[in-house]
């Protein structure tokens, strides 16, 4: 079946600090990439995606590459903020009618 | 203008209640989801419809019963609520092209089971 592998949290940052979330994946055939976020007390918000192998999803700084041969989705910042604080969720969603998959989220405190 | 909503954003209701969650989307998507996040952040899928059709029913007990009156809504009716069912209840919304697109999710119901 599909299922979403990522870091266990929480993780915590200095404001500048390179961040690395790790996400795996297990899934048949060739599943479309996600990275959610959730603010504290919100929902949760696309980030950023990639739909097939090596592209690369980028959004506010945040990037992620879709390595089919490794079957990973790592998202990576080079330079984090206090307001980046959030649990990032990585998500996978294989074709047919098989919902969205997610990770168990990874929480990230970044300290001014 | 909100994309997915839901109400109430809170509800805390005692055991052996009734209670009814709403949720609308204005995207015009033909499919809607339902997903509980349990106390450790974990996102599991409850049911989704396509148009008005229930296509997915994960292992859910039959207290919780979804109910679609249009592509625009997806209403979720728990009976008889159990502390267990405390959760924040998250809907979402997806068009036909999904993989390129993803959901979009409401910003969810905290229910509280006293």
């Amino acid at each position: 079946g599909n299922s979403v592998t990522q870091m266990e949290g929480p993780v915590t940052l200095s404001e500048e600090a390179f961040l690395t979330i790790n996400c795996t994946y297990t899934a048949t055939g060739y599943p479309s990439l996600f990275w959610y976020v959730q603010y504290p007390g919100e929902g949760l918000q696309l980030l950023l995606k990639a739909t097939k192998a090596d592209d690369k999803g980028s959004n506010k700084g945040f990037e992620a590459t879709y390595r089919k041969e490794t079957t990973s989705f790592h998202l990576e910042k080079g330079s984090v903020q206090v307001s980046d604080s959030a649990v990032y969720f990585c998500a996978l969603l294989n074709s047919g009618n098989t919902p969205l998959v997610f990770g168990k989220g990874t929480r990230l405190s970044v300290i001014a | 203008d909100t994309a997915v909503s839901q109400t109430p954003k809170y509800l805390v209701t005692q055991m052996g209640n009734d209670k009814s969650i709403k949720c609308e989307q204005n995207l015009g998507h033909d499919t809607m989801y339902w997903y509980k996040q349990d106390s450790k952040k974990f996102l599991k899928i409850m049911f989704s419809y396509n148009n008005k059709e229930l296509i997915i029913n994960e292992t859910v007990p039959n207290r919780f019963s979804p109910k679609s009156p249009d592509k625009a809504h997806l209403n979720l009716h728990i009976n008889s609520l159990e502390l267990g069912d405390s959760a924040v209840y998250f809907c979402a919304s997806s068009q036909p092209s999904a993989r390129e697109g993803g959901y979009t999710f409401g910003s969810g119901t905290r229910l509280t089971v006293v």
